[in-house]
């Protein structure tokens, strides 16, 4: 079982808001974890966007939008990255990452399509 | 303007060897770690591996996957970052990334600055 499982793609329209899961593996509690978020577009490297752990301790990434915001469901044992107001740039792919053990792990990424 | 170059890549048959370089420039190389990021063709990322600044040991951590096999270095006064690829196998084909981590110090992830990438393909 993977560390950290993300839908393979999602869809959302234009001005809706979408929410990306990134689902611990069964065994580690996402209350443990910092969760980061990248963003990559076709061709371009990943960039920041943000790192959440709680509401006392996350961070926005340097010129990352607002619109852009990490949460934590702990039911689902899952780290969460909502964006809201979706405008089509907003269309990559986007990963999240956690320090586990001695190294960092990526999730496989989901691929949002804004249409 | 920070500005990171990866180099070296190209193709490479399996069992053989393979050093990447990351050129850097805008900062000051010392006082950041160092990431190698993966990408096979079409598919995610994948960490390989980072390097601390000297500052905090200079010492590397790696994936379970190229531990033994692959090797990060540094030398500041050169603004270069290497990586030792050995005993190559055909899944080590992808582009290779060196991302600067987000902030100086005791802080290893990356963040926005990222080279480009350079293509490894390990095929006989």
């Amino acid at each position: 079982q993977a560390v950290l499982t993300q839908p393979s793609s999602l869809s959302a329209s234009p001005g809706a808001s979408a929410s990306l899961t990134c689902t611990l593996r069964s065994g580690l509690n996402v209350g443990n974890y910092r969760i980061y978020w990248y963003q990559q577009k076709p061709g371009s490297p990943p960039q920041y966007l943000l790192r959440y752990s709680s509401d006392s301790d996350k961070q926005q990434g340097s010129g990352v939008p607002s619109r852009f915001s990490g949460s934590k469901d702990a039911s689902a044992n899952a780290g969460i990255l909502l964006i809201s107001g979706l405008q089509f740039e907003d269309e990559a792919d986007y990963y999240c990452m956690i320090w586990h053990i001695s190294g960092w792990v990526f999730g496989g990424g989901t691929k949002l399509t804004v249409l | 303007e920070v500005q990171l170059v990866e180099s070296g890549g190209g193709l490479e048959q399996p069992g053989r060897s393979l050093r990447l370089s990351c050129t850097t420039s805008g900062f000051t190389l010392g006082d950041f770690a160092l990431n190698w990021v993966r990408q096979a063709p079409g598919k995610g990322l994948e960490w390989v591996g980072l390097i601390r600044s000297k500052t905090y040991g200079g010492t590397t951590e790696y994936a379970a996957s190229v531990k033994g096999r692959f090797s990060i270095s540094r030398d500041d006064s050169k603004n270069i970052a290497y990586l030792e690829m050995n005993s190559l196998q055909t899944e080590d084909t992808a582009v290779y990334y060196c991302t600067r981590a987000y902030c100086p110090g005791d802080c290893n992830y990356p963040g926005n600055d990222w080279g480009q990438g350079t293509l490894v393909t390990v095929s006989s």
